[in-house]
Protein backbone atom coordinates (compact mmCIF):
# COMPACT_ATOMS: atom_id res chain seq x y z
CA UNK A 1 0.00 0.00 0.00
CA UNK A 2 1.19 3.58 0.09
CA UNK A 3 3.03 5.03 2.40
CA UNK A 4 3.40 8.77 2.99
CA UNK A 5 6.70 10.57 5.42
CA UNK A 6 6.60 13.99 6.19
CA UNK A 7 9.21 16.32 7.36
CA UNK A 8 9.65 18.24 9.48
CA UNK A 9 7.54 16.81 12.67
CA UNK A 10 7.99 20.44 13.70
CA UNK A 11 8.61 24.03 12.94
CA UNK A 12 9.23 27.14 14.15
CA UNK A 13 9.37 30.47 12.33
CA UNK A 14 8.76 34.10 12.69
CA UNK A 15 6.05 36.29 12.08
CA UNK A 16 7.07 36.99 7.96
CA UNK A 17 9.17 34.08 7.24
CA UNK A 18 8.21 31.30 4.61
CA UNK A 19 7.48 28.12 5.62
CA UNK A 20 8.36 24.75 3.80
CA UNK A 21 7.26 21.50 4.70
CA UNK A 22 7.86 18.23 2.59
CA UNK A 23 6.35 14.94 1.92
CA UNK A 24 7.21 11.50 0.04
CA UNK A 25 5.00 8.92 -1.16
CA UNK A 26 5.87 5.58 -2.19
CA UNK A 27 3.06 4.29 -4.66
CA UNK A 28 3.84 5.66 -8.16
CA UNK A 29 0.04 5.20 -9.02
CA UNK A 30 -0.87 8.35 -6.83
CA UNK A 31 -2.36 11.09 -8.34
CA UNK A 32 -3.87 13.05 -5.70
CA UNK A 33 -2.44 15.57 -3.19
CA UNK A 34 -4.12 17.20 -0.86
CA UNK A 35 -2.95 18.94 2.52
CA UNK A 36 -4.68 19.85 5.78
CA UNK A 37 -4.73 22.34 8.29
CA UNK A 38 -5.77 21.35 11.49
CA UNK A 39 -5.89 23.84 14.57
CA UNK A 40 -6.21 21.97 18.03
CA UNK A 41 -9.35 20.08 18.89
CA UNK A 42 -10.83 21.18 15.55
CA UNK A 43 -11.29 19.00 12.04
CA UNK A 44 -8.85 18.67 9.20
CA UNK A 45 -9.39 21.44 6.62
CA UNK A 46 -8.61 21.24 3.27
CA UNK A 47 -6.15 24.19 2.35
CA UNK A 48 -4.73 22.81 -1.34
CA UNK A 49 -4.81 20.29 -3.84
CA UNK A 50 -2.52 19.54 -6.52
CA UNK A 51 -3.40 16.75 -9.03
CA UNK A 52 -0.68 14.68 -10.88
CA UNK A 53 -0.85 16.61 -14.35
CA UNK A 54 0.30 19.41 -13.09
CA UNK A 55 3.92 20.31 -11.09
CA UNK A 56 2.64 23.52 -9.27
CA UNK A 57 -0.39 25.03 -8.07
CA UNK A 58 -1.04 28.43 -5.40
CA UNK A 59 -3.37 30.09 -3.77
CA UNK A 60 -2.27 33.34 -2.16
CA UNK A 61 0.10 32.75 0.35
CA UNK A 62 0.49 29.40 -0.11
CA UNK A 63 1.63 26.70 -2.78
CA UNK A 64 1.90 23.22 -3.95
CA UNK A 65 4.49 21.82 -5.78
CA UNK A 66 4.70 18.11 -6.74
CA UNK A 67 7.95 16.12 -8.81
CA UNK A 68 6.03 13.02 -9.80
CA UNK A 69 9.62 11.55 -11.04
CA UNK A 70 11.35 11.89 -7.11
CA UNK A 71 7.98 11.31 -5.90
CA UNK A 72 7.55 14.01 -3.63
CA UNK A 73 5.43 17.14 -3.20
CA UNK A 74 5.63 20.12 -1.09
CA UNK A 75 3.77 22.84 0.51
CA UNK A 76 5.47 26.56 0.88
CA UNK A 77 3.60 29.06 2.70
CA UNK A 78 5.17 32.77 2.27
CA UNK A 79 5.00 35.32 4.67
CA UNK A 80 3.85 33.64 7.20
CA UNK A 81 1.36 34.60 10.54
CA UNK A 82 0.56 33.66 13.88
CA UNK A 83 -2.69 32.77 12.57
CA UNK A 84 -1.01 30.28 10.57
CA UNK A 85 0.07 28.09 13.33
CA UNK A 86 -1.42 24.68 13.51
CA UNK A 87 -1.01 21.12 11.99
CA UNK A 88 -0.32 20.55 8.92
CA UNK A 89 -1.18 16.87 6.98
CA UNK A 90 0.29 15.69 3.41
CA UNK A 91 -2.16 13.18 2.27
CA UNK A 92 -1.73 11.09 -1.09
CA UNK A 93 -4.63 9.26 -2.59
CA UNK A 94 -3.64 6.65 -5.51
CA UNK A 95 -6.21 5.14 -8.19
CA UNK A 96 -8.95 6.59 -9.79
CA UNK A 97 -10.27 8.60 -7.19
CA UNK A 98 -12.13 5.81 -5.27
CA UNK A 99 -9.43 4.89 -3.03
CA UNK A 100 -8.57 6.20 0.03
CA UNK A 101 -6.06 8.63 1.48
CA UNK A 102 -2.88 8.00 2.88
CA UNK A 103 -1.96 10.55 5.61
CA UNK A 104 1.29 11.40 6.81
CA UNK A 105 2.49 12.22 10.49
CA UNK A 106 1.53 15.91 10.20
CA UNK A 107 4.06 19.24 10.74
CA UNK A 108 3.48 21.33 13.92
CA UNK A 109 3.96 25.18 12.15
CA UNK A 110 4.92 27.73 14.71
CA UNK A 111 4.50 31.00 13.41
CA UNK A 112 6.44 33.40 16.48
CA UNK A 113 5.08 37.50 15.89
CA UNK B 1 -19.68 24.61 -0.40
CA UNK B 2 -19.23 20.93 1.08
CA UNK B 3 -20.06 20.97 4.98
CA UNK B 4 -19.98 17.68 6.97
CA UNK B 5 -21.36 17.84 10.48
CA UNK B 6 -21.01 15.07 13.27
CA UNK B 7 -22.81 14.96 16.23
CA UNK B 8 -22.15 14.63 19.22
CA UNK B 9 -19.35 17.02 19.59
CA UNK B 10 -18.04 15.20 22.45
CA UNK B 11 -19.62 12.56 24.99
CA UNK B 12 -18.97 10.77 28.28
CA UNK B 13 -20.14 7.27 28.55
CA UNK B 14 -18.94 4.26 31.14
CA UNK B 15 -17.58 1.01 30.71
CA UNK B 16 -19.67 -1.26 28.79
CA UNK B 17 -21.97 0.77 27.19
CA UNK B 18 -22.67 1.92 23.73
CA UNK B 19 -21.88 5.38 22.06
CA UNK B 20 -23.43 6.23 18.43
CA UNK B 21 -21.50 9.14 16.54
CA UNK B 22 -23.10 10.54 13.41
CA UNK B 23 -21.66 11.99 10.83
CA UNK B 24 -24.17 13.98 7.93
CA UNK B 25 -23.36 15.35 4.41
CA UNK B 26 -25.18 18.89 4.37
CA UNK B 27 -25.20 19.87 1.29
CA UNK B 28 -23.82 17.32 -1.02
CA UNK B 29 -24.43 13.99 -1.75
CA UNK B 30 -21.64 11.06 -0.27
CA UNK B 31 -21.73 7.70 -1.37
CA UNK B 32 -18.29 7.02 0.55
CA UNK B 33 -17.71 8.50 3.71
CA UNK B 34 -14.62 7.25 6.43
CA UNK B 35 -14.17 7.28 9.97
CA UNK B 36 -10.76 7.92 11.56
CA UNK B 37 -9.48 7.91 14.94
CA UNK B 38 -6.87 10.27 16.27
CA UNK B 39 -4.54 10.57 19.56
CA UNK B 40 -3.11 13.45 20.87
CA UNK B 41 -0.37 14.84 18.61
CA UNK B 42 -0.78 11.83 15.99
CA UNK B 43 -2.19 11.48 12.61
CA UNK B 44 -5.10 10.28 11.21
CA UNK B 45 -5.55 6.74 11.31
CA UNK B 46 -8.37 5.82 9.26
CA UNK B 47 -10.05 3.24 10.99
CA UNK B 48 -12.70 2.10 8.06
CA UNK B 49 -14.90 3.40 4.20
CA UNK B 50 -18.63 3.55 4.87
CA UNK B 51 -20.41 2.51 1.05
CA UNK B 52 -23.99 3.70 1.00
CA UNK B 53 -26.14 0.57 0.88
CA UNK B 54 -23.07 -2.06 1.22
CA UNK B 55 -21.12 -3.02 4.34
CA UNK B 56 -18.34 -1.31 5.50
CA UNK B 57 -14.54 -1.65 4.82
CA UNK B 58 -12.83 -1.95 8.04
CA UNK B 59 -8.40 -1.44 8.30
CA UNK B 60 -6.60 -4.07 9.32
CA UNK B 61 -6.79 -4.20 13.09
CA UNK B 62 -9.79 -2.57 13.60
CA UNK B 63 -12.47 -5.24 14.96
CA UNK B 64 -15.90 -4.82 13.11
CA UNK B 65 -17.94 -5.93 15.82
CA UNK B 66 -16.98 -3.32 18.16
CA UNK B 67 -17.02 -0.43 15.66
CA UNK B 68 -20.36 -0.95 13.76
CA UNK B 69 -20.68 1.48 11.39
CA UNK B 70 -23.78 1.84 8.69
CA UNK B 71 -24.48 3.87 6.02
CA UNK B 72 -28.07 4.27 5.52
CA UNK B 73 -28.47 6.71 2.79
CA UNK B 74 -26.07 9.21 1.08
CA UNK B 75 -26.10 11.46 3.48
CA UNK B 76 -25.65 9.72 7.01
CA UNK B 77 -23.04 6.93 8.67
CA UNK B 78 -22.99 6.56 12.18
CA UNK B 79 -20.21 4.84 13.95
CA UNK B 80 -21.51 2.98 16.92
CA UNK B 81 -18.62 1.81 19.75
CA UNK B 82 -19.68 -1.07 21.33
CA UNK B 83 -19.32 -1.55 24.80
CA UNK B 84 -16.93 0.42 25.12
CA UNK B 85 -13.43 0.71 27.19
CA UNK B 86 -11.10 3.47 28.64
CA UNK B 87 -9.13 2.44 25.61
CA UNK B 88 -11.90 3.34 23.10
CA UNK B 89 -11.46 6.70 24.59
CA UNK B 90 -10.19 8.89 21.59
CA UNK B 91 -10.94 11.62 18.73
CA UNK B 92 -12.71 10.16 16.20
CA UNK B 93 -13.50 12.32 12.70
CA UNK B 94 -15.37 11.22 10.00
CA UNK B 95 -15.08 12.77 6.43
CA UNK B 96 -17.51 12.05 3.10
CA UNK B 97 -16.14 12.22 -0.51
CA UNK B 98 -17.48 14.43 -2.42
CA UNK B 99 -18.42 13.02 -6.08
CA UNK B 100 -19.90 16.53 -7.43
CA UNK B 101 -16.13 17.65 -8.40
CA UNK B 102 -12.45 15.96 -7.88
CA UNK B 103 -13.96 13.85 -4.94
CA UNK B 104 -11.61 15.98 -2.27
CA UNK B 105 -12.87 14.70 1.44
CA UNK B 106 -14.16 17.34 3.90
CA UNK B 107 -14.06 16.28 7.41
CA UNK B 108 -16.24 16.69 10.19
CA UNK B 109 -15.39 18.63 13.23
CA UNK B 110 -14.99 15.27 15.45
CA UNK B 111 -16.21 13.66 18.34
CA UNK B 112 -14.45 13.64 21.54
CA UNK B 113 -15.10 10.54 23.63
CA UNK B 114 -14.11 9.66 26.94
CA UNK B 115 -14.84 6.04 28.53
CA UNK B 116 -14.63 6.54 32.32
Amino acid sequence: GENVEQHPSTLSVQEGDSAVIKCTYSDSASNYFPWYKQELGKRPQLIIDIRSNVGEKKDQRIAVTLNKTAKHFSLHITETQPEDSAVYFCAAQPGSGYSTLTFGKGTMLLVSP
Amino acid sequence: GAVVSQHPSWVICKSGTSVKIECRSLDFQATTMFWYRQFPKQSLMLMATSNEGSKATYEQGVEKDKFLINHASLTLSTLTVTSAHPEDSSFYICSARDNRGWNEQYFGPGTRLTVT
